[in-house]
């Protein structure tokens, strides 16, 4: 059975950073492109990083870059997301999922979520 | 960006009734298109993939069609468990981009 079970989140001041883990489990983690995607509270999905199967490449969204970083760990089948000069707008609910490997990219599987919210 | 555009934002219908929720990509991407179903307090959980693909475990009342940039998700014979939140998101190109959601409630 798939699982992906995430880790790490927390109340944290505007401007701090913050690392999430999300634990991979019933599948080869090595074989997939992983992904982070929030929800805002009560708002819609966003994505906000994908990495591929290797780690070689990863993706961003704009309101992201410079201050995210997705990686992996495919011999420990983690999957992290470090961010770092944390804004209010980055208060919401992050998933890791999978992102399938044909048919387009979907994401097929979903972590459980881990809520974060930037506050002073 | 690509943006999709998404409708109903919210719908009400009966058990029994069949249902379609609609998708409007910015531009061509060419049966990208994923559908979502988000129960309250719950994850997403994918539906379809590459616009008409069932995914693994989906009830078979549940289709998706379109091309372009127009796509759509239809429920037949609507049940009680399929109150939720549906997403669409394009995964033609990055930004990967979602629709605002369309909230099914029961009449």
């Amino acid at each position: 059975e798939v699982q992906l079970v995430e880790s790490g989140g927390g109340l944290v001041q505007p401007g701090r950073s913050l690392k999430f883990s999300c634990a991979a489990s019933g599948f080869t983690f090595s074989d997939y492109a992983m992904a982070w995607v929030r929800q805002a509270p009560k708002k819609g999905l966003e994505w906000v990083a994908t990495i591929i199967y290797d780690g070689s490449s990863t993706y961003y969204r704009d309101s992201v870059k410079g201050r995210f970083t997705i990686s992996r760990d495919n011999a420990k089948s983690t999957l992290y997301l470090q961010m770092d000069s944390l804004r209010s707008e980055d208060t919401a609910t992050y998933y890791c999922a999978r992102h399938r490997n044909y048919g387009g990219h979907a994401l097929d599987y979903w972590g459980q979520g881990v809520m974060v919210t930037v506050s002073s | 960006d690509i943006q999709m555009t998404q409708s109903p934002a919210s719908l009400s219908a009966s058990l029994g009734e069949t249902v379609t929720i609609e998708c409007l990509a910015s531009e061509d991407i060419y049966s990208n298109l994923a559908w979502y179903q988000q129960k309250p307090g719950k994850s997403p959980q994918l539906l379809i993939y590459y616009a008409n693909s069932l995914n693994d475990g989906v009830p078979s009342r549940f289709s998706g069609s379109g091309s372009g940039t127009q796509y759509s998700l239809k429920i037949n014979s609507l049940q009680s468990e399929d109150v939720s939140i549906y997403f669409c998101q394009q995964n033609y190109d990055s930004p990967w981009t979602f629709g605002g959601g369309t909230k099914l409630e029961l009449k």
